[in-house]
């Protein structure tokens, strides 16, 4: 199975700041490469697919790059609503998805 | 507006059986693929199970194969999970959620569900 390593577990940011998390897979997933964002007892919400496309409704502030191995999520400008956890998940193939551990962003 | 309500969550004791129901409605349900996602308590995310859109082709997580059971019912717009022989490790919160795919093969988690909780404990 691909395992997917994040970075940082925990972020302590203060609004305004520029936050990146990273998202490491254990072997090429091309671009097959989403990021959620979740906040406590809430269901995730998708923010961007194929590794750097937005979904409709999220913010610009939010962008995603990467391939391969290695990949971003990035906020330009953290905002009070984006306090949450934020995971990454490859689907590269039908039969298996996995998630990273998690990003918990923490105000500082 | 996309609508997925779960139900079907509780207390189980270990070893017991539980069915959860994913109600869909505001799409053709029988267009998409489906999942399970799982959440325990204070961890993080775990893709548990995945139907294709027509019911033909079902995969699942190591932990769960031969203990659940994916299905659909596309004349009743519903999702199921048939979990048996329930440990404490299975007590999460379980969501479904609609898949979006590229070419059939790469899908990702599209829109969630609010989850339901299940609890394995005596």
């Amino acid at each position: 199975d691909i395992q997917m390593t994040q970075s940082p577990s925990t972020l302590s940011a203060s609004v305004g700041d520029r936050v990146t998390i990273t998202c490491r897979a254990s072997q090429s997933i091309s671009s097959w490469l989403a990021w959620y964002q979740q906040k406590p007892g809430k269901a995730p919400n998708l923010l961007i697919f194929k590794a750097s496309t937005l979904e409709s409704g999220v913010p610009s502030r939010f962008s995603g790059s990467g391939s391969g191995t290695e990949f971003t999520l990035t906020i330009s400008s953290l905002q009070p609503d984006d306090f949450a956890t934020y995971y990454c998940q490859q689907y590269n193939g039908v039969s298996r998805l996995t998630f990273g551990g998690g990003t918990k962003v923490e105000i500082k | 507006e996309v609508q997925l309500l779960e139900s079907g969550g509780g207390l189980i004791q270990p070893g017991g059986s539980l069915r959860l129901s994913c109600a869909a409605s505001g799409f053709t349900f029988s267009d998409f693929a489906m999942s399970w996602v799982r959440q325990a308590p204070g961890k993080g995310l775990e893709w548990v199970s995945r139907v294709i859109s027509s019911g033909g082709s079902t995969y699942y997580t190591d932990s769960v194969k031969g203990r659940f059971t994916i299905s659909r019912d596309n004349s009743k717009n519903t999702l199921y999970l048939q979990m048996n022989s329930l440990r404490a490790e299975d007590t999460a919160v379980y969501y479904c959620a609609q898949d979006r795919c590229w070419g059939g093969s790469n899908c990702y988690n599209n829109n969630w569900g609010q989850g339901t909780l299940v609890t394995v404990s005596s």
